[in-house]
């Protein structure tokens, strides 16, 4: 068990650029989250899946994000057409398959919109 | 939309002395998750509760959740340097996978 890994750890791109983030859960956890975190804020939910299924997604998504998780393992997170209030941290949770709603975070995706 | 306050938004604190942060949602809760940030890194797991009134210690730590579901306070008792960073609680309502993080509690601990 090493952990949520996330890749890359610093991203850094022109405004209108694509990028897309990849999140590796624990293994055996079939529960994935996407957050984005602002410097001094909570992090803020944008999306879940349990197994390979996008059970929820926050309505402040705009139709520029979009995640996967293909096989209910990985799962990645693309924004198009970044915009400088995108700047965030991206965490990745992953959630063991119980009652519990613990979660495990990665170290994140730093991005940096310039 | 379910919202989640922290209060304090920071407490500075000298080493030895209690701190206490306190959770308050505008809706009933299904659980509460408390959640510790150190500077630089990411959210680390500390306790959930699910049981209205439940009360759970973790050493120096006690965690407890109001009788209505609508309120949890996290206290730190004798406070360490090593306790420095943001706590977190986050929560669960209606069976919903969403998950909304209360505005955190940055606790400093000045030696």
């Amino acid at each position: 068990d090493t952990g949520v890994s996330q890749d890359p750890r610093h991203k850094i791109t022109k405004r209108g650029q694509n990028v897309t983030f990849r999140c590796d859960p624990i293994s055996e956890h079939n529960r994935l989250y996407w957050y984005r975190q602002t410097l001094g804020q909570g992090p803020e939910f944008l999306t879940y899946f349990q197994n390979e299924a996008q059970l929820e997604k926050s309505r402040l998504l705009s139709d520029r994000f979009s995640a996967e998780r293909p096989k209910g393992s990985f799962s990645t997170l693309e924004i198009q057409r970044t915009e400088q209030g995108d700047s965030a941290m991206y965490l990745c949770a992953s959630s063991p398959r119980t009652v519990s709603y613990e979660q495990y975070f990665g170290p994140g995706t730093r991005l940096t919109v310039t | 939309g379910q919202q989640v306050m922290q209060i304090p938004q920071y407490q500075h604190v000298q080493e030895g002395e209690d701190f206490t942060t306190y959770c308050n949602s505008s809706t009933t809760l299904s659980n509460i998750q408390w959640y510790k940030q150190r500077p630089g890194g990411h959210p680390v797991f500390l306790i959930q509760l699910v049981k209205s009134g439940e009360v759970k210690k973790q050493k120096r730590l006690t965690f407890q959740f109001g009788e209505a579901k609508k309120n949890s306070s996290l206290h730190i008792t004798a406070t360490q340097t090593t306790d420095v960073g943001t706590y977190f609680c986050a929560a669960n309502s209606g069976g919903y996978q969403k998950v909304t993080f209360g505005t955190g509690t940055k606790l400093q601990v000045i030696p």
